[in-house]
């Protein structure tokens, strides 16, 4: 089955640092990956995704993040963190469910990022 | 606008109760999900839909059941509420086919079973 892993549950930076969020993942096949962040009280939002092309995608609010296909990893960055930034995100890999062209998507357990001024 | 929305944002029941929680979107999608999203758990998939009248369990399904009697609703039932399904409860939709990657969310709702 396909899954992701995010190593740290809190990442704390400083504003105008860069900020990485960490994220490996498992697939058999082709991965589809995706970055949700959650502010509190909220729903997910989509950040970005990676389907194929390019290793570095960009995606909302200034976030990019880097695919390595040799380290089974999709981690997030941002060049400068904004204290706004401060919310929970989620690496999730897509996987199709039984032969069908339903997607479903494997969510890691999150991350909490803090941004302090 | 795309958009997701679930009937009450904060529900308190009692245990034994049963609970429906709603969710409709306007985007004439195909695909529903529900999450439950936990500490340290991130978010699992309880039941989606591809259809309507169709459903399928995802990876937590006991003690829930959905119902898909029109498109753009999907409701989540506890039969029996007990505590241990004190949790937020995401509703998520998709459109079809295999090029559909992004799901939408909803904002959540947060159900304490006492």
């Amino acid at each position: 089955a396909q899954s992701v892993a995010q190593p740290e549950d809190q990442v704390n930076v400083a504003e105008g640092n860069p900020l990485t969020v960490k994220c490996t993942y498992s697939v058999s096949g082709n991965p589809y990956l995706f970055w949700y962040v959650q502010y509190p009280n909220r729903g997910l939002q989509f950040l970005l995704k990676y389907i194929t092309g390019d290793n570095l995608v960009k995606g909302s609010y200034g976030f990019e993040a880097e695919f390595n296909k040799s380290q089974t990893s999709f981690h997030l960055k941002k060049p400068s963190a904004l204290v706004s930034d401060s919310a929970l995100y989620f690496c999730a890999v897509r996987d199709i469910y039984r032969g069908s062209t339903l997607g479903r998507l494997y969510f890691g357990r999150g991350t909490q990022l803090t941004v302090w001024p | 606008d795309v958009k997701v929305t679930q009937s009450s944002r904060y529900l308190v029941k009692r245990t034994g109760e049963k609970v429906f929680l709603e969710c409709v979107q306007d985007m004439d999608h195909e695909n529903m999900f529900w999450y439950r999203q936990d500490p340290g758990l991130g978010l699992r998939l309880i039941y989606f839909s591809y259809d309507v009248k169709m459903k399928e369990k995802g990876d937590i399904p006991e003690g829930y059941s959905v119902s898909r009697e029109k498109k753009e609703r999907f409701s989540l039932i506890l039969e029996s509420a007990s505590t241990n399904q004190t949790s937020m409860y995401l509703c998520a939709s998709s459109p079809p086919g295999y090029n559909s990657y992004e799901q939408y969310f909803g904002p959540g709702t947060r159900l304490t079973v006492t």
